[in-house]
């Protein structure tokens, strides 16, 4: 059975610490992974990973992908209040002809205390 | 906003109910999903569209019916829910069923009485 295992499901930090969050997965014919940040109700792409070793980074906020390993890692530096938020990882893989079917995670829910 | 819209934005009903959730996107997108989230649950898709043909039904039961009468707007009938079923429902978009680029919109809040 395909899934998306992330942890830990929650965390605690304070500002200006730096975290990092992991999901693993088993999924049939992997194509990509996906990073959400989900602050209220509607989740937000961060980034999508299809290449193994290939980090992505946008501002503090860095991803990386193993898929000989079948894991990410995401990496925020220097957080802020701000970053508190639950952060879901997808993945897609193929399934016959709805090849946009993402498997989600549970989520891991960082809260950044000031 | 984030060019995905769902109305309403909360809605309580009893079980013996029949009303209808709606998303509405103008990003050009051909794509258009429903996800289920539960309280410690991960997002579990419901339903999937492309190009106004449902292409996937994952198991949903009976008392869920979608409706996509064109690529902007895409309904989630009601009716008979049980107590279970109240959980967030998100609506999300991408340019084709092949494409993970999904928008999200804020979901309903759904309580089932």
């Amino acid at each position: 059975e395909d899934k998306v295992v992330q942890s830990p499901l929650s965390l605690v930090v304070h500002e200006g610490d730096t975290v990092t969050l992991n999901c693993s997965y088993e999924v049939t014919n992997f194509r990509s992974l996906l990073w959400y940040k989900q602050e209220k109700k509607a989740p937000t792409f961060l980034f999508m990973l299809t290449s193994s070793g290939i980090e992505k980074k946008s501002g503090r906020l860095s991803s990386i992908l193993d898929k000989k390993e079948l894991f990410s890692i995401l990496n925020i530096t220097a957080t802020q209040t701000g970053d508190s938020a639950v952060y879901l990882c997808a993945v897609g893989g193929n399934y016959g002809g709805s090849q946009g079917n993402l498997i989600f995670g549970k989520g891991t829910k960082l809260s950044v205390k000031p | 906003e984030t060019g995905v819209t769902q109305t309403p934005r909360h809605l309580v009903m009893g079980m013996t109910n029949k009303k209808s959730l709606k998303c509405e996107q103008h990003l050009g997108h051909n794509a258009m999903y429903w996800y289920k989230q539960s309280a410690k649950k991960p997002l579990e898709l419901m339903f999937v569209y492309s190009l106004e043909e449902r292409v996937e039904n994952n198991s949903v039961p009976s008392r869920f019916s979608p409706e996509c009468p064109n690529s902007s707007h895409l309904f989630l009938h009601l009716h008979t829910l049980q107590p279970e079923d109240s959980a967030l429902y998100l609506c999300a978009s991408s340019y084709s069923a092949a494409n993970y680029g999904y928008t999200f919109g804020s979901g309903t809040r759904l309580t089932v009485v």
